[in-house]
């Protein structure tokens, strides 16, 4: 089946820093993926979609500055958080459409200090 | 209109018992209907999903009832088992429409021994 890799799993960055999560499709290519965030014992939102190759699409009220996408390549996808602050922190998950299906990776937990 | 909105918030289930989640969507658009399961600190995953030409959809101990004229789908989960303990979303999205998933609010499962 298809499989999406996210690391890193746990990061914890100071206040103002940058920070990269990956997405990789490791048996498929995906044209498109998408990043959620999840906070505790809350639904995921939708941040953005990501498209191979052009700019990602971003939902209403999500900073497009502060959380950078790029995918440039048919089985990777990026998200950084940019000048992080602490209310940043939270869980960060992709996803990706695999025939009719969306596979999901394991999430990136975020603490900013 | 894009809402899914997803009953109950919480569960609790003896061992053995049949655990019900139910969600309701008001865009007659959607067409794929998946259920995902969610442990603590990890992605979300693919337990079943349907479409709308079917009326249930039967996979091991897990089964989606649809009703299409609702606007409704349930997940039940037979023989519930400790193991089953999680959180539960449905979704819904519409092929073509952007490829975006809507999910439900969660269900906090827990099944007791």
């Amino acid at each position: 089946g298809a499989v999406v890799s996210q690391h890193p799993s746990r990061v914890i960055c100071k206040s103002g820093t940058s920070v990269k999560i990956e997405c990789r499709s490791l048996d498929f290519q995906a044209t498109t993926m998408f990043w959620y965030r999840q906070f505790p014992k809350q639904s995921l939102m939708l941040m953005a979609t990501s498209n191979e190759g052009s700019k990602a699409t971003y939902e209403q009220g999500v900073e497009k500055d502060k959380f950078l996408i790029n995918h440039a390549s048919l089985t990777l996808s990026t998200l950084t958080v940019t000048s992080a602050h602490p209310e940043d922190s939270s869980f960060y998950i992709c996803s990706a459409r695999w025939g009719q299906s969306y596979t999901f990776g394991s999430g990136t937990r975020l603490t900013v200090v | 209109q894009q809402q899914v909105k997803q009953s109950p918030q919480s569960l609790i289930v003896q061992k053995g018992g049949i655990s019900i989640i139910n969600c309701a969507y008001e865009n007659t658009a959607f067409d794929y209907f998946p259920w995902y399961q969610q442990f603590p600190g990890k992605g979300p995953a693919l337990l079943i999903a349907i479409r709308p030409d079917v009326s249930e959809k039967k996979e091991g101990r897990f089964t989606i009832s649809f009703n299409k004229s609702a606007k409704q789908f349930s997940l039940h989960i037979m023989d519930s088992q400790p193991g089953d303990s999680a959180t539960y979303f449905c979704a819904a999205s519409i092929t073509g429409g952007g490829n975006k998933l809507t999910f439900g609010t969660g269900t906090q499962l827990k099944v007791e021994l």
